[in-house]
């Protein structure tokens, strides 16, 4: 079992639509939880970060974080076209000390017009 | 604000060649990091620096050496560069010493080696 888990996708959603975007994770100790934005060529970018379970809001973007099912999500909604690249999932796993970040693979979303 | 600045953006060595990839961030960031990143493979950890000072194998270190000139520069070298190394090569840095702060990321270097 890989330690961050996304489907490479690509998940295709018409414009306008919620794009529903999900990672698991292995290590039950894992703390901090990040989604970050991949433009093709370009540099990872930071939208959401969840410590806690629940929900946390930003904009048109949620992120779903629940401990017990070791699984968190992001959602997007009123999907854009520029919503259109890889989302990495990213979390920080263990205890004490330095708490090394595990990257999953990404999804790829696509946003139709 | 530049954030995390990488040099160079794209390179091709030929195998045995050497090279020092540089990054540098004006954040006051106490961590930093170097990751490649392959197609399907995802974003893999090279090696880190928690703090000025210190610096520790990730993922995947060989053929990889370090070094945390100072609190803003962190340099990685490839001493004797092979064609598994060709990738994308991402310096990040973040605020803690930890990995429960976000990192911040350079643009990246393109590096091919023949």
């Amino acid at each position: 079992q890989k330690e961050v888990e996304q489907n490479s996708g690509p998940l295709s959603v018409p414009e306008g639509a919620i794009a529903s975007l999900n990672c698991t994770y292995s290590d039950r100790g894992s703390q901090s939880f990040f989604w970050y934005r991949q433009y093709s060529g370009k540099s990872p970018e930071l939208i959401m970060f969840i410590y806690s379970n629940g929900d946390k809001e930003d904009g048109r973007f949620t992120a779903q974080l629940n401990k017990a099912s070791q699984y968190v999500s992001l959602l997007i909604r009123d999907s854009q076209p520029s919503d259109s690249a890889t989302y990495l999932c990213a979390v920080n796993r263990g205890s004490g000390g330095y708490q090394k970040v595990t990257f999953g693979i990404g999804t790829k979303l696509q946003v139709i017009p | 604000n530049a954030g995390v600045t990488q040099t160079p953006k794209f390179q091709v060595l030929k195998t045995g060649q050497s090279m020092t990839l540089q990054c540098a961030q004006d954040m006051n960031h106490n961590s930093m990091y170097w990751y490649r990143q392959d197609p399907g493979m995802g974003l893999r950890l090279i090696y880190y620096s928690a703090s000025e000072g210190t610096t520790d194998k990730g993922e995947v270190p060989n053929g990889y050496n370090v070094s945390r000139l100072n609190k803003r520069e962190f340099s990685l070298r490839l001493e004797s560069a092979a064609p598994s190394q060709t990738s994308v090569y991402f310096c990040a840095s973040s605020e803690g010493t930890g990995g429960s702060q976000p990192q911040h990321f350079g643009d990246g270097t393109r590096l091919s080696i023949l």
